[in-house]
């Protein structure tokens, strides 16, 4: 059974929206979570690690203020599409590991549709 | 930056048939993932790979991790209409404590 789940599945909303997504860790407890943004036809790609009880660490180019993340629990890490554009519309899919030595278990993924 | 070959970018075959798709880096992983990811859905893991050499199976899949750490293959036997779907491999870079993945293999199977 699933061990990440992730909500919403599908956001549709106008421009300027703030959208979150919520990504849980059914029966783990995580310190660290991930969150990856997916073009149609592409590879998964990292935006941020989400660390417990910390600050988010960002990739080269992800606008942290555009993206906020909040790790608040051990089995919920949030994150918020600020001002969103029809640009920022896109699949985004949250993982996350028991420790580093764990494979990453992603959840089902958000269609996020910017209109 | 570390980045992954995957090849190839897709397969169209007939039921039946059996699946090879494999993945090289430049650098060298301490663990290799394979995963598939059906449309609109999250990938989902189908085998891990932790040491060189290993050679694991998940039911009609295979994967190996290479001797080199920098390669590994999957081998889908006996290929299925459910078999549908992207591959992506993934390895673990121990230094960032990131999941670097490959490019995908989209695999179509005609009944």
């Amino acid at each position: 059974g699933a061990v990440v789940s992730q909500h919403p599945s599908r956001v549709i909303c106008k421009s300027g929206t703030s959208v979150k997504i919520e990504c849980r860790s059914l029966d783990f407890q995580a310190t660290t979570m991930f969150w990856y943004r997916q073009f149609p036809k592409q590879s998964l790609m990292l935006m941020a690690t989400s660390n417990e009880g910390s600050k988010a660490t960002y990739e080269q180019g992800v606008e942290k203020d555009k993206f906020l993340i909040n790790h608040a629990s051990l089995t919920l890490s949030t994150l918020t599409v600020t001002s969103a554009h029809p640009e920022d519309s896109s699949f985004y899919i949250c993982s996350a590991y028991l420790n580093s030595n764990q494979p990453q278990h992603f959840g089902d993924g958000t269609r996020l549709s910017i209109l | 930056g570390q980045q992954l070959n995957q090849s190839p970018q897709s397969m169209f075959i007939q039921e039946g048939e059996d699946v090879s798709m494999n993945c090289t880096s430049s650098s060298i992983f301490n663990t290799w993932l394979w995963y598939k990811q059906d449309p609109g859905e999250g990938p989902v893991l189908l085998i891990a790979l932790y040491k060189a050499g290993e050679l694991t199976s998940n039911g009609r899949l295979t994967a190996q991790f290479g001797i080199t750490r920098k390669d590994s293959f999957l081998n889908i036997s006996a290929s299925i209409p459910s078999d549908v779907g992207i591959y992506f491999c993934a390895g673990f870079a121990p230094d960032t404590g990131k999941l670097i993945f490959g490019q995908g293999t989209t695999l179509q199977v005609k009944p």
